[in-house]
């Protein structure tokens, strides 16, 4: 079975400050690894996915995950926050099978003060 | 054109009714899925269509029944509503049906149960 646990429902930075959510996973099979983001009233997005290779992850919008086996967490940063990153976060993971069965956690809402 | 389009955005109703709510996907995947999100925030896989076949089908009422007449639909249509049916419902894609497949999603039908 897989799960995710996202630490911190809210989070709030200043504009120009760091972003860091964090992301802890559990799976019994290698892991493929995602976060989403979902704007006011919008469906979710993906900012960036980890499957396989280079453990650190770029993704839009300036964001960027690192993987982390070792600590079975993949947390998302970014280095300076802007108002416009306002939204709802989620991290989800997948993995093994043939079917895709995405496993959210339970999202970090992130408020961006001017 | 918008990829993943749901019909309604909003849907209110009386307990005991039945309703359907469509998705179109423009984006020529295969795969298709149905989720619930709670008024917690929380996302839960209900079903999933890869070329018009079952493949997920979750620990979801059977008042909730999919359908997909092409690969490019999946509706989903909800017998006897209940007051715990609230929720924000979205339709997604995916290109296939492997577990690091990126999702596409739709802006979301809210569904209000009176």
């Amino acid at each position: 079975a897989q799960s995710v646990t996202q630490l911190g429902s809210h989070v709030s930075v200043s504009e120009g400050a760091l972003v860091l959510l964090r992301c802890n996973y559990s799976s019994s099979v290698p892991p493929y690894l995602f976060w989403y983001v979902q704007y006011p009233n919008q469906g979710l997005q993906l900012l960036l996915k980890y499957t396989t290779g280079a453990t650190l992850v770029k993704g839009i919008n300036g964001f960027e995950a690192e993987f982390k086996k070792s600590e079975t967490s993949f947390h998302l940063t970014k280095p300076s926050a802007h108002m416009s990153d306002a939204a709802e976060y989620f991290c989800a993971v997948s993995g093994g099978g043939a079917t895709n069965k995405l496993i959210f956690g339970t999202g970090t809402l992130l408020a961006v003060q001017p | 054109d918008t990829a993943v389009s749901q019909t309604p955005k909003y849907l209110v109703t009386q307990m005991g009714n039945d309703k359907s709510i469509k998705c179109e996907q423009n984006l020529g995947h295969d795969t298709m899925y149905w989720y619930k999100q709670d008024s917690k925030k929380f996302l839960k896989i209900m079903f999933s269509y890869n070329n018009k076949e079952l493949i997920i089908n979750e620990t979801v009422p059977n008042r909730f029944s999919p359908k997909s007449p092409d690969k490019a639909h999946l509706n989903l249509h909800i017998n006897s509503l209940e007051l715990g049916d609230s929720a924000v419902y979205f339709c997604a894609s995916s290109p296939g049906q492997a577990g690091n497949e990126k999702l596409f999603f739709g802006s979301g039908t809210q569904l209000s149960v009176l």
